[in-house]
């Protein structure tokens, strides 16, 4: 079946760090790829999306490749800030599930001035 | 305002009671989804409506239904609350297809006694 695997956490940087959360995923044919993003207190929000082999999605400075080969589609992001401190979903949907989304467990990221 | 509200934002509630908690949306989407939140383990489907008459059992429908009463509203209910069904409880909007963002509320806690 489709699943997600997330790095564990939580991670703790200090500000200005390079950020890396590795995200890897099974799936059949050619799934959506997503990374979401959750505050303190709040409910989900898109992050970035790609939707297909090779695609790059990018946000607020944080990128996320589709890469096949490796099934996987890691968040980077080259200098974070203290606002970056929140909870980070991968997820997929694919073609068969028509929009429903699979999840990956999450990872806190902690960012230290 | 938000585009997704959910009601009530936070409740407590013995084991045995029925409890409801809503969800509205002013985005004009077709689908719905209920999910439930738990540490370590990311966001799980509950149900999910794809339109007014199309309601769909997720990954953990066990113990709960729901009520699709209009496009813009979408209900969850737990029939007999148990402790195990402590959690937060998002609800989710999309206009499409598996490329689509989803939208989240802010969720709502939920700690049965």
């Amino acid at each position: 079946g489709n699943s997600v695997t997330q790095m564990e956490g939580p991670v703790t940087l200090s500000e200005e760090a390079f950020l890396t959360i590795n995200c890897t995923y099974t799936a059949t044919g050619y799934p959506s790829l997503f990374w979401y993003v959750q505050y303190p207190g709040e409910g989900l929000q898109l992050l970035l999306k790609a939707t297909k082999a090779d695609d790059k999605g990018s946000n607020k400075g944080f990128e996320a490749t589709y890469r096949k080969e490796t099934t996987s589609f890691h968040l980077e992001k080259g200098s974070v800030q203290v606002s970056d401190s929140a909870v980070y979903f991968c997820a997929l949907s694919a073609v068969s599930n028509t929009g429903k989304l699979i999840f990956g467990q999450g990872t806190t990221l902690q960012v230290k001035p | 305002d938000a585009d997704v509200t959910q009601t009530p934002r936070n409740r407590i509630t013995k084991t045995g009671k029925r409890i409801m908690l809503e969800c509205s949306q002013t985005k004009g989407h077709d689908r719905m989804y209920w999910y439930r939140q738990d540490p370590g383990l990311g966001l799980q489907l509950i149900y999910y409506s794809f339109d007014v008459k199309d309601i769909n059992k997720g990954e953990i429908s066990d113990g709960y239904s729901v009520s699709r009463q209009a496009q813009a509203k979408f209900s969850l209910s737990l029939e007999s609350a148990i402790p195990n069904q402590t959690a937060l409880y998002f609800c989710a909007t999309s206009d499409g297809t598996f490329t689509d963002t989803q939208y989240f509320g802010p969720g709502t806690r939920l700690t049965v006694l």
